[in-house]
């Protein structure tokens, strides 16, 4: 079965530092990826996605995503953190049937002074 | 962009009551609807996955009896969870498709329930 993975689930940046939130995926098809952020007690956002166009995919907020197949990888970056960043991110997959979507576990973002 | 409307957004009952919960698109035809929950600190959970007009496909030890699902239009979804107890207490969060090739999912906003 597809599987994310999600590196991390607690990641501590500091404002103005590099964000890297890890993501890799096991399909073996090409697949369809997207990362959410949730803020407590919301659902989720889609800040990207990657629907096999561009490898590189930018979304809101700055951040962006590098697909890169050769190591089943997702991996969300901003190049510089801002305290509204905290909150959680996921990524997910979508190759499955019946449009579901596979969410990883989620990592936590704190972003300190 | 596709806006989902989830309600309530926050709900305390009674153990052995049933709760209903409501996913509206607002701007769009959902043709498929997706029922989430989610554990404190966890990730979402699959609970079933509902096409209007048909009965919903429920993920495997979700009770279909206990989590009763309509999607009787293209616009609205609903979430009943009936004779609730408090380790049905969670934040369950729904989402919609119009299946269209930007693989678009909009979720909505979330539904904490509370059961004492």
């Amino acid at each position: 079965a597809q599987s994310v993975t999600q590196l991390g689930s607690h990641v501590s940046v500091s404002e103005g530092a590099l964000v890297l939130l890890r993501c890799n995926y096991s399909s073996s098809v090409p697949p369809y990826l997207f990362w959410y952020v949730q803020y407590p007690n919301q659902g989720l956002q889609l800040l990207l996605k990657y629907t096999s166009a561009a490898t590189l995919v930018k979304g809101i907020n700055d951040f962006e995503a590098e697909f890169k197949k050769s190591e089943t990888s997702f991996h969300l970056t901003k190049p510089s953190a801002h305290m509204s960043d905290a909150a959680e991110y996921f990524c997910a997959d979508h190759t499955g049937t019946a449009s579901k979507l596979t969410f990883g576990t989620g990592t936590r973002l704190q972003v300190t002074l | 962009g596709a806006v989902v409307s989830q309600h309530p957004s926050r709900v305390i009952c009674k153990s052995g009551t049933s709760v209903k919960i409501e996913c509206r698109s607002l701007d769009f035809q959902a043709t498929t609807m997706f029922w989430y929950r989610q554990f404190p600190k966890k990730s979402l959970m699959l609970m079933a996955t509902s096409n209007e007009g048909s009965k919903a496909t429920y993920e495997q030890g979700v009770e279909k009896d206990k989590f009763l699902i309509n999607h009787a239009s293209l616009t609205l979804s609903t979430l009943t969870v009936t004779s609730a107890h408090p380790e049905d207490s969670s934040f369950y969060i729904c989402s919609a498709t119009d299946g269209g090739l930007d693989y678009g999912y909009t979720f909505g906003s979330g539904t904490r329930l509370t059961v004492v």
